[in-house]
């Protein structure tokens, strides 16, 4: 089975803070994404990889910004953390197939 | 821009009774993807849609998609509990690029 895992379940921080969410993916797939999950708007993409060291920006990238130093791992990081962007943030990766797969999601508060 | 509508929004039904969950997109694509959300959980994927007609089903669950009317339905058939459950579609934003655009979703509730 396909595994991606986020580092943690749960986060609240303080307006201002870096913040590192992490992500890590076990089936050696070429493509990971960062989403996030806001009621009432579904998913938007944020920002995405297609290979090591490299990223594009999605739909809303303002405000963050990636790392993919290796294949399985896909940080997302707001440099500077606001109220507006507490939310639920959801990494994928994929492979040449169609099909993504998903983490179990990260809740952050930004207090 | 590609827009992705679900409708409804808010679905509550009875055991047992049939719906339709509706997904229109805005721009051409002719890949779809349905997913599904438990509370608290992450999206599991239910099915890919890969051309204009495809039909697929798992289940009590089955999944259409008309490319030309830009249109994919999500039926259920005799509805039970464990059916409830948040629905998203999703579409290509570039085809075969996966930089999926999302659905609203429908969150479902199904009473006994």
């Amino acid at each position: 089975d396909v595994k991606v895992t986020q580092s943690s379940r749960y986060l609240v921080k303080r307006t201002g803070e870096k913040v590192f969410l992490e992500c890590v993916q076990d089936m050696d797939h070429e493509n990971m994404f960062w989403y996030r999950q806001d009621p009432g708007l579904g998913l938007r993409l944020i920002y995405f990889s297609y290979d090591v060291k490299m990223k594009e920006k999605g739909d809303i990238p303002e405000g963050y910004s990636v790392s993919r130093e290796k294949k399985e791992r896909f940080s997302l990081i707001l440099e500077s953390a606001s109220t507006n962007q507490t939310s639920m943030y959801l990494c994928a990766s994929s492979n040449r197939g169609p099909e993504a797969f998903f983490g179990q999601g990260t809740r952050l508060t930004v207090v | 821009e590609l827009k992705v509508e679900q409708n409804p929004l808010f679905l509550s039904m009875q055991e047992g009774k049939n719906y339709t969950i509706y997904c229109n997109y805005s721009t051409t694509s002719d890949r779809l993807y349905w997913y599904r959300q438990d509370p608290g959980k992450s999206l599991e994927s239910l099915f890919v849609l890969l051309s204009n007609g495809a039909v697929k089903q798992e289940g009590r669950l089955m999944a259409s998609l008309d490319t030309k009317a830009r249109l994919s339905t999500l039926h259920i058939t005799a509805a039970v509990h464990d059916l409830s459950a948040t629905y998203f579609c999703a579409v290509d934003k570039i085809q075969g690029a996966q930089k999926l655009v999302f659905g609203q979703g429908t969150r479902l509730t199904i009473n006994p």
